[in-house]
């Protein structure tokens, strides 16, 4: 089945520092990918959808200067969450999906920013 | 826009019995319905989606029925399982836009 591979699975750093997190489809060309937050026993909150080669859309309410996302090529994208502070802890999971076809997910990054 | 309601919130089952999960929606564009299980420390994974133009689909013990009339879906899985235990979210999508989450079940199958 379509795999999705998200790495790190979890950082732990200083407040202040920068942190990428990367998003690859492994077998498929993801012509669209996702970047979710997911708080403790909550839902997924999408933060931005981004297509391959073009700037992503973020969802209202999500800094894309604090939250930067690269979708360079088919089967990598990148989310970059800029001088992090405490409140950034969370869960993140990018998700990628080939034109119509069911969307796939990583298995998250856990951020802790201390 | 579109808005996905999923219950129950949380559901206990005992071990052999069958599960019950609902969602609505709202957008009556919606055409497009995945499930996916989340385990503890994973990203959901993709367990059965279903399709406007079909009202029920079937694997193995997990089966999904689809009311477009009354914007319902469900999700029932029979025998239960403890390894079935996680949290289970519905979502909806219309055409190629973007998906809407339910707000999960967490279901707990006793052994």
């Amino acid at each position: 089945g379509a795999v999705v591979s998200q790495h790190p699975s979890r950082v732990i750093c200083k407040s202040g520092t920068s942190v990428k997190i990367e998003c690859r489809s492994l077998d498929f060309q993801a012509t669209t990918m996702f970047w979710y937050r997911q708080f403790p026993k909550k839902s997924l909150m999408l933060m931005a959808t981004s297509n391959e080669g073009s700037k992503a859309t973020y969802e209202q309410g999500v800094e894309k200067d604090k939250f930067l996302i690269n979708h360079a090529s088919l089967t990598l994208s990148t989310l970059t969450v800029t001088s992090a502070h405490p409140e950034d802890s969370s869960f993140y999971i990018c998700s990628a999906r080939q034109a119509d076809q069911p969307q796939h997910f990583g298995d998250g990054t856990r951020l802790s920013i201390l | 826009g579109e808005n996905v309601e999923q219950h129950p919130s949380t559901l206990s089952v005992q071990e052999g019995d069958s599960a019950v999960i609902k969602c609505t929606y709202s957008d009556s564009a919606s055409n497009y319905f995945p499930w996916y299980k989340q385990e503890l420390g994973k990203g959901p994974q993709l367990i059965i989606d279903i399709r406007s133009n079909v009202g029920e689909k079937k694997d193995q013990r997990i089966a999904v029925t689809l009311n477009k009339t009354a914007k319902h879906f469900s999700l029932h899985i029979t025998e239960t399982q403890p390894e079935d235990s996680a949290v289970y979210f519905c979502a909806a999508q219309a055409g190629g836009f973007k998906t809407i989450f339910g707000a999960g079940t967490r279901l707990f199958v006793k052994a």
